[in-house]
């Protein structure tokens, strides 16, 4: 049974620049969360895709965007990027309405220089 | 103020030693996760409370509804547990909450 599958794991990307980053949910979840991660902070909640609807979003600018396809699978795209963007980014996954608990990808660092 | 505090911050004990950790939290909140978080990044799912008492091998979790604080010990410590862990709460429709974590180091 696989977990929640990220990818890619690491990515360097130029200010400026727009990225995709991806997130397969653990067999039988639903809903796909993505989290950021800045190095020695705790994670932040950017949003949340359940039936293919964004159903609750974090304090993150329009520059974050997100898309959940029929397979549950989930995308995170970043625009324009700035150096404070880079951090670690972490997908959860879980079943509505969540009695199962989270589980979590071992994300994507994203680097911006 | 944060909604979720950890303390300590950070943890260095030797190896067989009782580690407490603890999470206080301002919010309502439907349920409290204890997560691991290990250097690579991943996050391991070891608790979720709504209430009362779990032990799972030698880490307990506790939460006291009304004082709004959760503890984590691990009970005869072994390197092997340096990780970093992670307090977060549940609020509503699954939105987590996290605490800024308790690096744990144990020597041997």
């Amino acid at each position: 049974d696989a977990g929640v599958t990220q990818s890619p794991t690491h990515l360097i990307k130029t200010r400026g620049q727009q990225v995709t980053l991806r997130c397969s949910p653990k067999s039988g979840h639903d809903t796909v969360s993505w989290y950021q991660q800045a190095l020695g902070q705790g994670p932040q909640f950017i949003f949340q895709y359940y039936e293919e609807e964004e159903r609750q979003r974090g304090n993150f600018p329009d520059r974050f965007s997100g898309h959940q396809f029929p397979n549950y699978s989930s995308e995170l795209n970043v625009n324009a990027l700035l150096l404070g963007d880079s951090a670690l980014y972490l997908c959860a996954s879980s079943g509505n309405p969540g009695a199962s608990g989270y589980t979590f990808g071992s994300g994507t660092r994203l680097t911006v220089v | 103020k944060n909604e979720v505090e950890q303390s300590p911050q950070n943890l260095t004990a030797q190896e067989g030693e009782f580690i407490t950790i603890n999470c206080s939290y301002s919010v309502g909140i439907s349920a409290l996760h204890w997560l691991q978080q290990h250097p690579g990044g991943g996050i391991v799912s070891l608790f979720m409370l709504s209430s009362g008492k779990k032990k799972h091998g030698r880490l307990i979790a506790t939460i006291n509804i009304q004082e709004k604080h959760s503890s984590l010990h691990i009970t005869a410590s072994h390197p092997r547990d340096s990780a970093v862990y992670i307090c977060a709460v549940e609020q509503g429709a699954q939105k987590l909450v996290f605490g800024q974590g308790t690096r744990l180091t144990i020597n041997p």
